[in-house]
């Protein structure tokens, strides 16, 4: 079985600073990794996914990801934090066979500081 | 917007009522996928649908049944709704030919309220 866990379910950082989410998985196979956004009263946004053919993944918005196995992570990152930043971060983990449902972490709420 | 859509966006119903959501999948995808949001439970997989038949189950309860028809499009039936079923549900498409690499589309979700 496969698992998420996502430290820290409230980050708060000041505009222009870094961005560090917290997700370390479970997954007794190689599992694909994504991060999705969620705006206030909208759906769920793919930001990036990793997917075994690069460890260093960009994705939209000026974010990215750092797959490292021996650390069992998948920490999202931006160098410089906007407002519209501000919003709910998935990660989600999925096996690279069989079922092909999305195991979510319980999310991390980024709030910015102006 | 993701093209995957969902009717309606809100709803608000008695308990031991029944209700039907509905999801059209982006264009051309097989794969539809229903996912609960809750605040206790967070966001877990209900169910899988691929090009008609049913793929995999996760935390659905017996109460709850779901379907996709010939056209793609999916409904997640709810019945015998108690306070508890009250949560976000979103639908989900994929192309349904790659495997598990394949990104998820969510759908804007409804908001169902049970009083």
């Amino acid at each position: 079985a496969q698992s998420v866990t996502q430290l820290g379910s409230h980050v708060s950082v000041s505009e222009g600073a870094l961005v560090l989410l917290r997700c370390n998985y479970s997954s007794s196979v190689p599992p694909y990794l994504f991060w999705y956004v969620q705006y206030p009263n909208q759906g769920l946004q793919l930001l990036l996914k990793y997917t075994s053919a690069a460890t260093l993944v960009k994705g939209i918005n000026g974010f990215e990801a750092e797959f490292k196995k021996s650390e069992t992570s998948f920490h999202l990152t931006k160098p410089s934090a906007h407002m519209s930043d501000a919003a709910e971060y998935f990660c989600a983990v999925r096996l690279n066979f069989g079922n092909e449902k999305l195991t979510f972490g319980t999310g991390t709420r980024l709030t910015i500081i102006p | 917007d993701s093209g995957v859509t969902q009717t309606p966006k809100h709803l608000i119903t008695a308990t031991g009522q029944r209700v039907t959501l509905r999801c059209s999948p982006r264009s051309g995808d097989l794969s539809v996928y229903w996912y609960q949001q809750s605040l206790d439970q967070g966001l877990q997989f209900l169910i899988h649908y691929y090009n008609g038949e049913e793929r995999a189950k996760g935390n659905i309860l017996e109460r709850f049944s779901a379907q996709q028809f010939p056209d793609l499009h999916s409904e997640l039936n709810l019945s015998s709704l108690e306070l508890g079923d009250s949560a976000l549900y979103f639908c989900a498409s994929s192309p349904g030919t790659s495997g598990s690499q394949e990104t998820q589309y969510f759908g804007p979700g409804t908001r169902l309220l049970v009083l």
